[in-house]
Formats: structure tokens, sequence, C-alpha cells
């Protein structure tokens, strides 16, 4: 079964570090690039970071630039988001997500999320 | 930067009926980088259409995309009681890579 399990969520005080983890199974993880995508409570989706299949190319939003770093090890079969300089904005549910790469690229593969509060 | 917007905010209908749903990006976006997602309350979302009209794996024919340039559509031909939900359109590949749409509820009437 193709499956994205998220994890490492929890509550962090403003100003602190999170590193999350999303562990693929059922496909060749090396084979596609990931995404991050966050929503936070009540709203709608947004998109955080993506990388590569080789991790060549890599982006963010600039929402996070500066404080996140997306990163993979394709010999784990999994994806990282470090998460330093947290605010309460960031406070989410965070989605790891894998793209199609058909050439009609889409997100069609979604972990359960794990969620992040960020709160003193 | 593309900034996508839906609308209805909200679409209030009953089982049977048809629902249209709009998609508008502030620029043109590539037909084969839009897709359209349904969230369920408590769940990660689910790809619906990608390349603005095909269907994902196990998608019923009930729904359905079209559009192109700025202007796209998500239809569902006939409700079924599953199928209210929240509907985001997102665009891939122009700056921000990724763009999300504010998304569109469909509720029951």
């Amino acid at each position: 079964e193709v499956q994205l399990v998220e994890s490492g969520g929890g509550l962090v005080k403003p100003g602190g570090s999170l590193r999350l983890s999303c562990a693929a199974s059922g496909f060749t993880f090396s084979s596609y690039s990931m995404n991050w995508v966050r929503q936070a409570p009540g709203k709608g989706l947004e998109w955080v970071s993506s990388i590569s299949s080789s991790s060549s190319y890599i982006y963010y939003a600039d929402s996070v630039k500066g404080r996140f770093t997306i990163s993979r090890d394709n010999a784990k079969n999994s994806l990282y988001l470090q998460m330093n300089s947290l605010r309460a904005e960031d406070t989410a549910v965070y989605y790891c997500a894998r793209l199609t790469g058909s050439g009609s690229d889409a997100f069609d593969i979604w972990g359960q999320g794990t969620m992040v509060t960020v709160s003193s | 930067e593309i900034v996508l917007t839906q609308s209805p905010g909200t679409l209030s209908l009953s089982p049977g009926e048809r629902a249209t749903l709009s998609c508008r990006a502030s620029q043109s976006v590539s037909s084969s980088y839009l897709a359209w997602y349904q969230q369920k309350p408590g769940q990660a979302p689910r790809l619906l259409i990608y390349g603005a009209s095909s269907r994902a794996t196990g998608i019923p024919d009930r729904f359905s995309g079209s559009g192109s340039g700025t202007d796209f559509t998500l239809t569902i031909s006939r409700l079924e009681p599953e199928d209210f939900a929240v509907y985001y359109c997102q665009q891939y590949g122009s700056s921000p890579m990724v763009t999300f749409g504010p998304g569109t509820k469909v509720d029951i009437k």
C-alpha cells in the first residue's frame, strides 16, 4: 500500500525548533519530488516547501524561507522538515505529499498530517 | 505571483443536484498544472483532478474538470452524500512554486 506517515509534531514555544519526519512506503521514494503543505486551524491549505527526487531542487514559500529546511534521505525513504525560529503563525497541521511527476503535476498521495502548535 | 480565487465561498445544494465550482487565476496557468482536491473534516486532502481535466485514480466520473488560461471549473454532476466537503484548486510550477485557492465549501441545503 502506498503510504506516507508524518511524525514529530507537538507543542513548542515561540522561537523554538522542531523536526518533522515523513516515512514513505509502497512506492519508489527516490523517484518522486516531495512536498510539505500546512493547514492552520480552520484555514485553507498553504504550500510550505518542495524538494526534487535527488535533492537538486529545493523551494520554499516566502513565509518560511530562512527558517525552515527541507531534506530527504532516499536510503531511508524519509522526508524531513527542520523548523527553526517558530512563530505562533506556524501553528498548523503539516502534511507531506508526493508530486505525481507525470507531466501534469499534482499531489497524489498525502499523509495523515502531524500537528504543530507554537505557543508559550 | 499567481493568486487563485475560488467562488462561491460556500455552495448549499441538495443530494442529486449539480455543483459548479470556479477557480480563477490572476495570471494564465498551464492546464497541465491545475489540480482540484477534496477535503473532509479531519482528513487529508484527496486529489480529484489533475491537468485541469483528468480524473485521478479511483475518482468517480461524476467529477469533471474543465477550463484553460485563467478560468477553471470543477463540476460534480449529481451530488452524493459523501461529496459534501471543501474543494481546493491548486496551481503548480509558477512563482510561488505552488498556490492553493481559498476553497469552496459544498454543504447540504
